[in-house]
């Protein structure tokens, strides 16, 4: 079983329509918990963190859940430019190592 | 403006050759991390390095290994490349102790063993 998994997806969205997905995390002990973005053929950028009560970055929400070990992300007034891989990934040592999805492909259509 | 880069974007080479990716960064991170990228497994951890000359094993280290001589620099060999070898190769680093945990990435090398 993967650590981290995700829909792949693709979620196809109108321009200015919401859309949210879920990943789950196998390991109850996790501490950290983040949204990277991924573009086609680019390398993956810190989105945003997930905090246990919920946190907001414009558009974005992001939301996690220990009890149920999922975290979502939701996008609101979706733009063309968001259209994207985004990669649950998951933190659950002390080093920095990270478990990364493979990722939620969204399209954003006009 | 934070930067790692990446000896290559696109290499070719044969099957039984020995492989050299390079990074480097330049935000005196003490972690750095090489990754593989294969469609629908997501990003696999080979090694890391979380100080010069020190090294530990990922989740898929057989078939590479690491050099850190310098703080700024993490290199991935392949000892002897196999077909199965073929992959994106992201390298990243992170800052120790800063509470974020953020990696960052650099562009990739898109590795072809034939």
């Amino acid at each position: 079983r993967k650590e981290v998994e995700q829909d792949p997806g693709p979620f196809n969205v109108p321009e200015g329509a919401t859309v949210a997905f879920n990943c789950t995390y196998s390991n109850s002990a996790s501490q950290s918990f983040f949204w990277y973005r991924q573009d086609c053929r680019k390398e993956p950028k810190l989105l945003m963190s997930v905090y246990s009560s919920g946190n907001e970055d414009g558009r974005f929400t992001a939301q996690l859940n220990r009890a149920s070990q999922y975290i979502s992300l939701l996008i609101r007034d979706s733009k063309l430019s968001d259209s994207a891989t985004y990669l649950c990934v998951v933190r659950g040592d002390s080093w920095g190592k990270l478990q990364f999805g493979a990722g939620t492909q969204v399209v954003v259509t006009p | 403006d934070v930067k790692v880069t990446q000896s290559s974007r696109y290499l070719v080479k044969r099957t039984g050759e020995k492989v050299f990716l390079e990074c480097v960064q330049d935000m005196d991170h003490e972690n750095m991390f090489w990754y593989r990228q294969d469609p629908g497994l997501g990003l696999r951890l080979i090694y890391f390095s979380y100080d010069v000359k020190m090294k530990e094993k990922g989740d898929i280290p057989e078939g590479y290994s690491v050099s850190r001589e310098k703080k700024e620099r993490f290199s991935l060999i392949l000892e002897s490349a196999s077909t199965n070898q073929t992959s994106m190769y992201l390298c990243a680093s992170s800052p120790r102790g800063s509470g974020t945990y953020e990696q960052y990435f650099g562009p990739g090398t898109r590795l072809t063993v034939t």
